[in-house]
């Protein structure tokens, strides 16, 4: 069956413009992630959805950092004012279930949208 | 703390031989899960294994094995009969049950960057 998929696969924006990351998780899967992946920081967490609702927002970075869901499925991630330091990839995974439901709970990642801020 | 060290940045082998790419992970919780991805040059996250920490059997999966080790708190991941296709990147990656904080994420290590040469 079809994997996550993430638009666009790259983006580059100009410092200070707003940019917006959409993810499309596998159908049937309750819950979607969002990381970031950067030559400095690793792959780091930002967002944990279940359902439409954000549960664990905690690795947000900043407040020009904001998510949501809809309809259980399709998510956008939109950064506002970017600066360089965003430049990053930013990954989303869905899983069949909630952490904690067991194997179903096990995270299956899509392959990135690609940001640059110049 | 809870924290994922992949203390080996690179490694370097000849098609054939076999590799074994080191995970240690601290954690203050006695239930935890651990996870294993491998990121080709193509970028998407694939994932290999999970394990819970109550499950000490080591796994293997045709050329892939893992060994948990509580004791030592590891989980190293062997390729036996390497191949050109192997080389990735590889994540160990650490997560908490439902019922603690920050139950969500996946904490990842710093990958291991495997070169497989012909």
């Amino acid at each position: 069956g079809a994997g996550v998929s993430q638009s666009p696969s790259n983006k580059v924006t100009e410092k200070g413009k707003d940019v917006e990351l959409r993810c499309d998780p596998i159908s049937g899967h309750t819950a979607l992630y969002w990381y970031r992946q950067s030559l400095g920081q690793g792959l780091e967490f930002l967002i944990y959805f279940q359902g439409n609702s954000a549960p664990d927002k905690s690795g947000l970075p900043s407040d020009r950092f904001s998510a949501e869901r809809t309809g259980g499925s399709v998510s956008t991630l939109t950064i506002q004012r970017t600066q360089q330091e965003d430049s990053a990839v930013y990954l989303c995974a869905s899983s069949l279930s909630p952490p904690g439901a067991g194997v179903e709970d096990t995270q299956y990642f899509g392959p990135g949208t690609r940001l640059t801020v110049l | 703390a809870q924290k994922v060290t992949q203390a080996q940045t690179e490694i370097s082998v000849v098609e054939k031989e076999d590799v074994t790419l080191d995970c240690v992970y601290e954690t203050r919780d006695t239930t935890y899960y651990l996870f294993w991805y491998k990121q080709p040059p193509s970028g998407e996250l694939v994932f290999l294994i999970r394990r819970n920490s109550f499950d000490e059997q080591n796994e293997i999966s045709g050329r892939y094995s893992w060994n948990f080790q509580k004791s030592t708190s590891s989980f190293n991941f062997t390729i036996t009969a390497s191949q050109v296709v192997d080389s990735a990147v590889y994540f160990c990656a650490l997560r908490h049950p439902a019922f603690s904080g920050g139950y969500n994420k996946l904490i990842f290590g710093a990958g291991t960057r495997l070169a497989v040469h012909p």
